[in-house]
């Protein structure tokens, strides 16, 4: 199984200032089509997660361009380029390369 | 608007049977794999297996191989997650989610289930 690998574990940000989140993967997640198989997705307190970030760098319908995702092979980041305050919950890594699919283990992210 | 909604909360004692259902609609639901992920107490996400209700072919982490069971009624656009021998480990949360470009992105999810067993 590919081990998915995420820091920090814990994120205090200051609304209006950036943050970035780490994923590395135990094997390259480059597919031979060019595209990396990597997702990002954000779980708000209480809610179900939901998709910010595929194919490593392709936001989701709907999510705001102050979130980005970069990388490629085993290294990816997430970034926030000014914090607000409903983007507090846990973000969690995912790769989709092959089965079986695998989390990061999360990354808190809350308000200081 | 494409939505998946799970069926309700249970509450189990160990030994029982369980299944829980994930119904799709707002869009050609056999033309789309589902996947089930687990979210235990306190911990992270646990991707459990895929589902292609078209055909019903099913792959399942080897982690959870013989575990549970995946199966599909596309005449329901419903697939489903059964127990046959519930543990207390198995108390979690249960999200269903529509896969995309292929299997590799989950997009929606449905809202969860709760699966509580009691020992």
């Amino acid at each position: 199984d590919i081990v998915m690998t995420q820091s920090p574990l814990s994120l205090p940000v200051t609304p209006g200032e950036p943050a970035s989140i780490s994923c590395r993967s135990s094997q390259s997640l480059l597919h031979s089509n060019g595209y990396n198989y990597l997702d990002w997705y954000l779980q708000r307190p209480g809610q179900s997660p939901q998709l910010l970030i595929y194919l490593g760098s392709n936001r989701a319908s709907g999510v705001p361009d102050r979130f980005s995702g970069s990388g490629s092979g085993t290294d990816f980041t997430l970034t926030i380029s000014r914090v607000e305050a409903e983007d507090v919950g846990i973000y969690y890594c995912m790769h989709g390369l092959q089965s079986p699919l695998t989390f990061g283990g999360g990354t808190k992210v809350e308000i200081k | 608007e494409v939505r998946l909604v799970q069926s309700g909360a249970e509450v189990k004692k160990a030994g029982e049977s369980l299944k829980i259902s994930c119904k799709g609609s707002g869009y050609n639901f056999t033309n789309y794999w589902i996947d089930w992920v687990r979210h235990m107490p306190g911990k992270g996400l646990e991707w459990l297996g895929i589902i292609y209700p078209g055909n019903s072919e099913t792959r399942y982490s080897p982690s959870f191989q013989g575990q549970v069971t995946i199966s599909a009624d596309k005449s329901i656009n419903t697939v489903y997650l059964q127990w046959s021998s519930l543990k207390a480990s198995d108390t979690a949360m249960y999200y269903c989610a529509r896969a995309l470009g292929g299997y590799n992105w989950l997009d929606p999810w449905g809202q969860g289930t709760l699966v509580t067993v009691s020992s």
